[in-house]
């Protein structure tokens, strides 16, 4: 079975331009996460899409935002990029949102920005 | 100061040595701990989850949960090179968005 495949692997846009991510998740899983990684603050949360619909956000600015389609791909935006933006973006997908259980978060490879 | 501490290291240790690896965290509200495991150029990924506090095996592998004291452990027996890697725990009290340490790197020397 497939895994996660997020696109591109590896990009390097210049400040002030805008990036779009794609991400493919397992078969049948219908809740896609993004991350930032960066050395300095780790892995945050950036927002989770779960039917079409974000479920929750996490604490970036507004020009990160997100997208679900209906065969449950999902793709991320950064606008006006800053060089902070440089970070490896991560995807990650799960069969469900919310549940009684902790749920399993089956991660890509990511998308490495370098923003110059 | 960060929801979830963890020493970044790098902790190397000889290949067969038993390897402790932790994390603090201050929100009481957290119930679900997660250990990731991430190689370089690859996304992480999951080894072990526990609910609450207690103990959980799997292998090698040992995941500790002691909720009083906000303290989260994974132990490694029997360590190998192939272990190396960045070790990331991760909580939260339900659903997807995760709480991530900064992650610990392990390096097991033949």
């Amino acid at each position: 079975k497939a895994g996660v495949t997020q696109t591109p692997r590896y990009l390097i846009k210049t400040r002030g331009q805008q990036v779009t991510l794609s991400c493919s998740p397992i078969s049948g899983h219908r809740s896609v996460s993004w991350y930032q990684q960066t050395p300095g603050q780790g892995l945050q949360f950036l927002f989770e899409y779960f039917s079409e619909t974000q479920r929750n956000k996490g604490n970036f600015p507004g020009r990160f935002s997100g997208r679900q389609f209906s065969n449950s791909r999902s793709e991320m935006n950064v606008s006006t990029l800053e060089l902070g933006d440089s970070a490896l973006y991560l995807c990650a997908s799960s069969l469900v949102s919310q549940g009684s259980g902790a749920n399993v978060l089956t991660f890509g490879a990511g998308s490495r920005l370098t923003v110059l | 100061q960060k929801e979830v501490e963890q020493d970044p290291g790098p902790l190397s240790v000889p290949e067969g040595a038993i390897v402790s690896l932790n994390c603090t965290y201050s929100n009481s509200a957290f119930q679900y701990f997660m250990w990731y495991r991430q190689y370089s150029r690859k996304g992480p990924e999951l080894l072990m989850y526990t609910y609450s506090s207690g103990n959980k095996e799997d292998g090698r592998f040992t995941a500790q949960v002691d909720k009083s004291s906000k303290y989260i452990s994974l132990f490694i027996r029997d360590s190998q090179p192939s272990d190396s890697a960045t070790y990331l725990c991760a909580m939260n009290n339900a659903g997807n968005m995760l709480t991530f340490g900064g992650g610990t790197r392990l390096m097991v020397k033949p």
